[in-house]
């Protein structure tokens, strides 16, 4: 079992929806990642955030320690939103990242 | 401001060979990292480095050599290339990373490597 699950692997959506991507981690962290990779491959980094909640544009991500378990939210997605979502955990015990596989997002016009 | 630059962007290797990945930043970031992107992987760490001079293994190691003799340049050297090694290759850094800090990396843009 990775110690970073992500749902949902793919996810297709119309222009407009709302999305809601998923993050569960098994360890204990001091903070969490999104990154968003797009099809040319560049990895970008969206958010860092260790509790509760951050909002950049139409993007907002939320954290809950407790339950181990973090969303990515888009909202009024949009065609250029399509790429792969990826969350990466930094664990209290190490200074590295470790990656969730992804969830490959495609927001059709 | 360029941030993590990788060169080059794609290339072929024969079984057997050996070649370089270079990456360099110009944020005068202490820590750098190389990862590797298998199809429907997470990102691997293969070897990081806290500063000038210091590197240590990450997850997957095995195959791969890196040096840093500047804060700027992290190479990645595979000494004999196998077809295990086909991948997408990232660098990053950042400017802090220790138990106590939580910076966000910089990635390059990726060097996609195959072995046939």
């Amino acid at each position: 079992k990775n110690e970073v699950e992500q749902s949902p692997q793919n996810l297709t959506a119309q222009e407009g929806e709302f999305i809601t991507i998923n993050c569960s981690y098994s360890v204990g962290i001091s903070a969490l990642h999104w990154l968003q990779q797009h099809p040319g491959g560049g990895i970008v980094s969206l958010f860092m955030l260790s509790s509760g909640k951050k909002k950049h544009g139409r993007l907002i991500a939320t954290i809950n320690i407790q339950e181990k378990h973090s969303s990515l939210h888009i909202t009024a997605s949009h065609p250029r939103d399509s790429a792969v979502y990826i969350c990466a955990v930094k664990e209290t015990s190490g200074s590295r990242l470790t990656f969730g596989e992804g969830t490959q997002l495609t927001v059709n016009p | 401001n360029a941030g993590v630059t990788q060169t080059p962007k794609f290339r072929i290797l024969k079984i057997g060979q050996s070649m370089t990945l270079q990456c360099t930043q110009d944020m005068n970031h202490n820590y750098m990292y190389w990862y590797r992107q298998d199809p429907g992987m997470g990102l691997k760490l293969i070897y990081y480095s806290v500063g000038a001079g210091i590197t240590d293994k990450g997850e997957v190691p095995n195959g791969y050599n890196v040096s840093r003799s500047t804060t700027e340049d992290f190479p990645l050297r595979l000494e004999l290339a196998a077809p295990s090694q086909t991948s997408v290759y990232f660098c990053a850094s950042s400017s802090n990373w220790g138990a106590d800090s939580n910076q966000p990396q910089h990635f390059g843009d990726g060097t996609r490597l195959s072995i046939l």
